[in-house]
């Protein structure tokens, strides 16, 4: 069967420092990846979809990016942090771009 | 209002009592999905509706479609406490471009009293 992880949990960090979230898939080849963030009581945003390895789609411009190193790992970061990226960071994976999203447990950020 | 709007925001009944939440959408779907999500965790898929179809049930689900409508309602029947947590529905928007898009609503935030 197929399992996602993130990590870590939570992450508290000070604004202007780098971040690095990574997300990984097991039990499945080539999905599609997905990182979204969630505002407190909020919808989720997509930031970043991947369809392949070194294939990078950006939903919204900001201080954030992401990387596909391999097939089933997923990371997201940023070399200076602001407070406005603090948030529940989420990854999701699918086997196709209209298919069901898997997600993960999700990464608790705060930026102080 | 956005692609995948729900509604209600906040849900309050009393276990046993029936939970139903509708979402909105804007562009043609190909299909709509309904996730749970309890406080802090990831979210979980419910169910899956095509929008060739009307009705989709799963155990105490009952989901609704209405394309001419653009909307979507989620019916939980003999809600128990252990329902609390927020609902979101997911359409893949057809882009003008061709692509599609997944887009979440700002979900439906049900709490059972027990």
């Amino acid at each position: 069967s197929q399992t996602i992880h993130q990590w870590p949990a939570t992450l508290v960090q000070p604004v202007g420092s780098p971040l690095s979230l990574e997300c990984t898939v097991e039990g499945t080849s080539n999905p599609n990846l997905y990182w979204y963030r969630q505002a407190a009581g909020r919808g989720l945003q997509l930031l970043f979809y991947s369809v392949g390895i070194g294939q990078i789609s950006s939903e919204v411009p900001q201080n954030l990016s992401a990387s596909r190193p391999q097939d089933r790992q997923f990371i997201l970061s940023s070399k200076k942090l602001l407070l406005s990226d603090s948030g529940f960071y989420l990854c999701a994976w699918s086997v196709g771009r209209q298919e069901t999203q898997y997600f993960g447990p999700g990464t608790r950020l705060l930026v102080l | 209002s956005q692609q995948g709007e729900e509604d209600p925001q906040a849900l309050s009944i009393q276990e046993g009592e029936n939970a139903t939440m509708n979402c909105s959408y804007k562009t043609s779907i190909n299909n709509l999905q309904w996730y749970r999500q309890n406080s802090g965790r990831g979210l979980v898929h419910l169910i899956l509706i095509r929008s060739n179809e009307r009705e989709k049930h799963s155990g105490r689900l009952r989901v609704t479609l209405d394309t001419s409508k653009k909307s979507s309602s989620l019916l939980i029947t003999a809600s128990r406490a252990a329902d609390t947590a927020s609902y979101f529905c997911a359409t893949d928007a057809i882009e003008p471009s061709g692509t599609y898009k997944y887009i979440f609503g700002t979900g439906t935030r049900l709490k059972v009293l027990a």
